[in-house]
């Protein structure tokens, strides 16, 4: 079975702070992707990176980062530098890895709230 | 104009009714997903279907079904809708002749509330 733990529900933090939303997961396949999602208030789901079991490489875009640790099941977003825009609900999530799986697994979500 | 559309995208009805969710796409994917959204609970998934001749149940099927009327749509609907079932419902469409078959797009939502 597979399951994703986002522990933090909220986090508010003060514009221009990092933030760092945690993720955690659990697969007994070797193979697997980890995903991000923004959802913000509108409620659309917005796709922010994907992520292979075998590519452990740190990845940055912008403000945004992302550190991935097998040793760990972890792979926690950064926020570089907070804006008021990046409120949103953010949910991790996991895809089995085999080719008919393609079932995501998303966890509880992680509602980030940057005030002025 | 969206890839992925839902109708309606809010909807108020009462316990015991027939509710019919549609989803369109115009992706050319052959993988198409329903999902739920709950507070504090994320998203969960109740359907999918990966061609036109192909249903699967997910985490959460009891109480719904779903109708893979051609490639592009995808329609879910709730038999006798109970209060419990209020939620956001997504839609979302994948490729699996490409190599990111597994990314997902997702629809605009459908707030679903039953009284």
């Amino acid at each position: 079975a597979q399951k994703v733990t986002q522990a933090q529900t909220e986090i508010s933090v003060v514009e221009k702070e990092d933030v760092t939303l945690d993720c955690v997961y659990e697969t007994r396949d070797t193979t697997y992707y980890l995903f991000w999602y923004k959802q913000p208030p509108s409620g659309e789901l917005v796709f922010l990176i994907r992520r292979n079991s075998f590519d452990e490489q740190n990845e940055i875009s912008g403000r945004y980062s992302w550190n991935f640790q097998k040793s760990t099941s972890s792979f926690n977003f950064t926020i570089t530098a907070s804006q008021v825009v990046d409120s949103a609900v953010y949910f991790c999530a996991l895809m089995g890895g085999s080719g008919t799986a393609s079932k995501l697994t998303f966890g509880t979500g992680t509602r980030l709230q940057v005030t002025l | 104009d969206a890839d992925v559309t839902q109708t309606p995208r809010n909807r108020i009805t009462k316990t015991g009714k027939r509710i019919m969710l549609e989803c369109s796409q115009t992706k050319g994917h052959d993988r198409m997903y329903w999902y739920r959204q709950d507070p504090g609970l994320g998203l969960r998934l109740i359907y999918y279907s990966f061609d036109v001749k192909d249903i699967n149940k997910g985490e959460i099927s009891d109480g719904y079904s779903v109708s893979r009327q051609a490639q592009a749509k995808f329609s879910l609907s709730l038999e006798s809708a109970i209060p419990n079932q209020t939620a956001l419902y997504f839609c979302a469409t994948s490729d699996s002749g490409t190599a990111s078959y597994n990314e997902q797009f997702f629809g605009p939502g459908t707030r679903l509330t039953v009284l």
